[in-house]
């Protein structure tokens, strides 16, 4: 079955700086999701990536999938306080079935 | 994006009594939706799918008589956790797939905190 391994596991970061979370599968990518939560909430859709080397931008969050399609990267530029939180990328599983499998999450926490 | 709306927020019951959870797409119309469950730094753990009309499809180790599911309707899925018991106590969140997008995306509720005492 396939897996998605995040790193890291957990990120503090100053407020201003860059940062990167990584999402790594064990097989190849055929649509990956970025979503953000905060604890005791709902997950946002953040974006959605498809084609190898894909990129998307959002505000100042910019995601890519490689071109292999077996990794993704989300970065965070001038990280701000209120992009604290979980961030959780996932795909669909085998099938079409529509679930989706979860990687671990990484949880951002951005000190002011 | 896209809203889906999950009511009540929070809920703190007493121990055997049941309780319902709704799941609703506001703007637009679901054919499946998802209900999670996600215990505390944890990542959510798909628990059943739910399918307008026909009957949902449960994971392995989900007792489907103990977390009734009805899609009565492309915009309102329930989930009942009948006879709960302090160990149901959980983080719940329910998703829905937009049926008009090519995408498959999946949008969120807000999540259910639910306290068996």
């Amino acid at each position: 079955s396939q897996e998605l391994e995040q790193s890291p596991q957990s990120l503090i970061v100053q407020e201003g700086k860059n940062l990167t979370i990584n999402c790594t599968s064990s097989k190849t990518l055929y649509g990956l999701y970025w979503y953000k939560q905060k604890y005791g909430e709902g997950l946002i859709f953040l974006m959605m990536l498809q084609k190898g080397g894909e990129e998307k931008s959002h505000e100042k969050i910019t995601a890519k999938l490689d071109e292999k399609k077996q990794q993704s990267s989300l970065h965070i530029t001038a990280s701000q306080p209120s992009h604290a939180g979980i961030y959780l990328c996932g795909t669909h599983g085998s099938g079409n079935t529509g679930k989706l499998i979860f990687g671990q999450g990484t949880t951002l926490q951005v000190k002011p | 994006g896209a809203v889906v709306s999950q009511h009540p927020s929070r809920v703190i019951c007493k121990s055997g009594t049941s309780v319902k959870i709704e799941c609703r797409s506001l703007d637009f119309q679901a054919t499946t939706m998802f209900w999670y469950r996600q215990f505390p730094k944890q990542s959510l753990m798909l628990m059943a799918t739910s399918n307008e009309g026909s009957k949902a499809t449960y994971e392995q180790g989900v007792e489907k008589d103990k977390f009734l599911i009805n899609h009565a309707s492309l915009t309102l899925s329930t989930l009942t956790v009948t006879s709960a018991h302090p160990e149901d106590s959980s983080f719940y969140i329910c998703s829905a797939r937009d049926g008009g997008s090519a995408k498959n995306i999946q949008y969120f509720g807000a999540g259910t905190r639910l306290s068996v005492l």
